[in-house]
């Protein structure tokens, strides 16, 4: 049964610090993997899709990448912002067409 | 890209009645979509798999006869928690599948509905 994991659970940083969020996973036959952003109380907007096949994606100032082997995903946020205040799910998808979410990375960028 | 809507975004339900969300595809025809629930502070949490014509699919530990699933049309998707308690109170969030998509096996989610049990 696939787990996933985030780390840390929550993370406060000074505007235009650079950040990691980390991802993983125990079932490395995974499809794809999708990072999303929840502000509270709102739905998910989804922010990159990792094909299995693929290493990394880039939109903006955001970099996730994947290792299957190794069960890990961490997405990179460049120069954080106040904006980029929210939650951020890591989902594994598989071959039984199921996301499977993650714990959850709470982040808080200070202005 | 695609768009998910849900109906209420917000509802407020006394203990003991039911009470019915709604899921809709708005561009495009949804053969499978989802119903996850979502815990203050938690993450999602996959209740049932919604087939168009056919029985919701469970999750193992969700009741059935408590979360009723309907997916009528291709394009709408109907949960309905009877007999409301207050445990009940969760943030519920819809998806729904694009055959036709870029990636056949992606998903798009709603916005989530906020239910409230008094």
């Amino acid at each position: 049964k696939q787990e996933v994991t985030q780390i840390p659970a929550a993370l406060s940083v000074p505007e235009g610090e650079n950040l990691v969020l980390n991802c993983s996973f125990t079932d490395s036959a995974i499809y794809n993997l999708q990072w999303f952003r929840q502000d509270p109380g709102k739905g998910l907007t989804s922010l990159l899709l990792i094909q299995s096949s693929q290493r990394e994606q880039t939109s903006g100032r955001l970099n996730a990448s994947l290792d299957k082997s190794s069960g890990r995903s961490t997405l990179y946020i460049a120069a954080s912002q106040p904006g980029d205040s929210a939650t951020y799910l890591c989902a594994s998808f598989s071959g039984t067409y199921k996301y499977i979410f993650g714990t959850g990375t709470r982040l808080k960028v200070l202005a | 890209g695609a768009v998910v809507s849900q109906h209420p975004s917000r509802v407020i339900c006394k203990s003991g009645t039911s009470v019915k969300i709604e899921c809709r595809s708005l561009d495009f025809q949804a053969t499978t979509m989802f119903w996850y629930r979502q815990f203050p502070k938690k993450s999602l949490m996959l209740m049932a798999t919604s087939n168009e014509g056919s029985k919701a699919t469970y999750e193992q530990g969700v009741e059935k006869d408590k979360f009723l699933i309907n997916h009528a049309s291709l394009t709408l998707s109907t949960l309905t928690v009877t007999s409301a308690h207050p445990e009940d109170s969760s943030f519920y969030i819809c998806s729904a599948r694009d055959p036709g998509g870029a990636f056949s096996y992606e998903q798009y989610f709603g916005p989530g509905t906020r239910l409230t049990v008094t």
